[in-house]
Order: structure tokens, then C-alpha cells, then sequence
């Protein structure tokens, strides 16, 4: 079963606009990290926001907030005031639990492009 | 404070041979995590090493293997290549093993089996 989903194979935004790029994910460990990367075409995955499965508040890092609805188990990244430097593949990541490999399930990603 | 880093940034085999790629940690980190990225995918894990020792590993055959140095240096060694094994293989550092570590990941290795 897929762990993480991410719907919107590509996005397009008129710059200075918002974008919202949808994350779901699975898990039955009550303890879990979810976590936005930012992938420009050189290829380096770039850390932009965490957020924990305990944390009460929602995560901001700058222009990047992450609007997590532990319910309904999404974990969607909202970029306010998008750039061109924004356009880039985005992946949603988790990892579960706390103990032993903290390895990170990746989403297929989200290709985002910014318009002048 | 010096970043991840990788080499070779490109790499291209031939199905069959081996290869051998590097990783240098992030100055004080002591995990490093190794995954495999095709074309058009995210990220799958490889597996994840931790104070010298394997500390987890995902769904790869074992002609993947690694080794950590004391310096936390890492190196992902693949045998017996084969076509499937084309892709961008990223290292990812962090301080430890906890579930709010960041991981920090180096720019990536491209390989290309023909």
C-alpha cells in the first residue's frame, strides 16, 4: 500500500501567488514525521519543513507552512507568495516511529512550476 | 560547516561490473542513510548506517552493500550491475537516529548502466 501520496503530478502558479501541494499518507504508528523537500533540477533534495505527529501547532518556516490534518491524515505544503526560484520537483516524506532506521517513504512528487 | 558530499557526481557502467560510491557526513553527524532516486520517482531507502554498523535496510538485494568509517564517512557498493540499477543515488546524513533528526542530503550520484 502506498505510504505516501501525492495527487498533482505537475503545478502551475503565476508568480507572488499561493500554492498548495497536497500530501496523504498511511500509518498505524501513532508516532510519526512528516516532511516537505524541495528538489531543483541539480538534483539535491533540500530540507523545507517538518512536522512531528505530536506537535500540537502547525509548521511554518518562512514562506512555507505545512497545513497538517491529523484526521484526515494529510500534510499538505502551502508556499505564500510563490517565486520563480520556487519551480522545482516537491516530495512529501514520512518517517514512523521513533526507534531503530529512521528511514524517510517518499511520495512521487509534485513538479511545480512558477510563471512570470 | 561543511555540507554532504558525494562522488562521483556522474558515473557510467556497463551491466556486470561493479561500482563504488562515496559519501562524506555533514561535520559531526554519525548516520548516514543511503537511497536509490529513478527517473521520475521519489526516493527509495537503501539502507542506513549508524555509528559504523547496517541499522536498518530497505527492499534491496544484497548485491547492495555498504560500510561506514570511523570518520562517518559512507561508501554504497553495487554488484553485478544491472540496467534497473540507472538512477540518482543520494546520501543523507543526520546527527542520530531519532524520529526528529533532519537528514541533510548530499547533491547525488548519477549512475548509468548501458
Amino acid at each position: 500500500a502506498q505510504k505516501i501520496t501525492q495527487t498533482q503530478p505537475g503545478m502551475f502558479v503565476q508568480e507572488k501567488e499561493a500554492v498548495t501541494l497536497d500530501c496523504t499518507y498511511d500509518t498505524s504508528d501513532p508516532s510519526y514525521g512528516l516532511f516537505w523537500y524541495k528538489q531543483p533540477s541539480s538534483g539535491e533534495m533540500i530540507f523545507l519543513i517538518y512536522q512531528g505527529s505530536y506537535d500540537q501547532q502547525n509548521a511554518t518556516e518562512g514562506r512555507y507552512s505545512l497545513n497538517f490534518q491529523k484526521a484526515r491524515k494529510s500534510a499538505n505544503l502551502v508556499i505564500s507568495a510563490s517565486q520563480l526560484g520556487d519551480s522545482a520537483m516537491y516530495f512529501c516524506a514520512m518517517r514512523e516511529g521513533n526507534q531503530g532506521a529512521q528511514k524517510l517513504v517518499f511520495g512521487q512528487g509534485t513538479r511545480l512550476t512558477i510563471n512570470p | 560547516e561543511t555540507g554532504v558530499t558525494q562522488s562521483p557526481t556522474h558515473l557510467i557502467k556497463t551491466r556486470g561490473q561493479q561500482v563504488t560510491l562515496r559519501c562524506s557526513s555533514q561535520s559531526g553527524h554519525n548516520t548516514v542513510s543511503w537511497y536509490q532516486q529513478a527517473l521520475g520517482q521519489g526516493p527509495q531507502f537503501i539502507f542506513q548506517y549508524y555509528r559504523e554498523e547496517e541499522n536498518g535496510r530497505g527492499n534491496f538485494p544484497p548485491r547492495f552493500s555498504g560500510l561506514q568509517f570511523p570518520n562517518y564517512s559512507s561508501e554504497l557498493n553495487v554488484n553485478a550491475l544491472e540496467l534497473d540499477d540507472s538512477a540518482l543515488y543520494l546520501c543523507a546524513s543526520s546527527l542520530g537516529t531519532s524520529g526528529s533528526d533532519e537528514q541533510f542530503f548530499g547533491p547525488g550520484t548519477r549512475l548509468t548502466v548501458l
